[in-house]
């Protein structure tokens, strides 16, 4: 089973925005609308952001923003913040009937 | 307060077994699909098993199939990983998460469990 491919670093300035792209087959994202994107502070648990490529759970800023296209997903963080900087995962569930994460994404706020 | 508490990990040898559990409490488990997954240190997430709501479907990531063993126990809002001929490899931060539909949400905050001689 191999993961979703993710940049390994992406970084921006206080109010500005970035985006995280998350690149998989037509055997995971690209065959299904079961993209979720996950954020995690160091030592704690992974918290659901984004799920359904584009659903915000309640509670979610919204500054943040799922979309995809063919067989990449993206997360965008408008306005970033101090409190954004933590790693992301991007997660899709796969005709194997199985899940498969990202390689994750550390995001610094400068 | 919806809460995931897993338990069990700890220190085994190559080729040793542990069972980890996940307590859980403050919403439906029975009409969850509940995972596990775990984190190596350092390193991102991956997905290990998950098992349905009456425990009939059960799957699992290739490097633990034959080896690993996931049930659950409704009544007593409990989830099970049962593992076998543990490897330095399995050496992570294991995490239970519930599935309402298809993200992981709830997470419990984790179990380490080292695979060491």
């Amino acid at each position: 089973q191999s993961v979703l491919t993710q940049p390994a670093s992406v970084s921006g300035s206080p109010g500005q925005s970035i985006t995280i792209s998350c690149t998989g087959t037509s055997s995971d994202i690209g065959g299904y609308n079961y993209v979720s994107w996950y954020q995690q502070h160091p030592g704690k648990a992974p918290k659901v952001m984004i799920y359904d490529v584009t659903n915000r759970p309640s509670g979610v800023s919204n500054r943040f923003s799922g979309s995809k296209s063919g067989n990449t997903a993206s997360l965008t963080i408008s306005g970033l913040q101090a409190e954004d900087e933590a790693d992301y995962y991007c997660s899709s569930y796969t005709s194997s009937s199985t899940y498969v994460f990202g390689t994750g994404t550390k995001v610094t706020v400068l | 307060e919806v809460q995931l508490v897993e338990s069990g990990g700890g220190l085994v040898q190559p080729g040793g077994s542990l069972r980890l559990s996940c307590a859980a409490s403050g919403f439906t488990f029975s009409s969850y699909w509940m995972h596990w997954v775990r984190q190596a240190p350092g390193k991102g997430l991956v997905w290990v098993s998950r098992i349905n709501t009456d425990g009939k479907t059960i799957n699992y990531a290739d490097s633990v199939k034959g080896r690993f063993t996931i049930s659950r126990d409704n009544a007593k809002n409990t989830l099970y990983l049962q593992m076998n001929s543990l490897r330095v490899e399995d050496t992570a931060v294991y995490y239970c998460a519930g599935v309402p539909a298809s993200w992981f949400d709830p997470w419990g905050q984790g179990t380490l469990v080292t695979v060491s001689s």
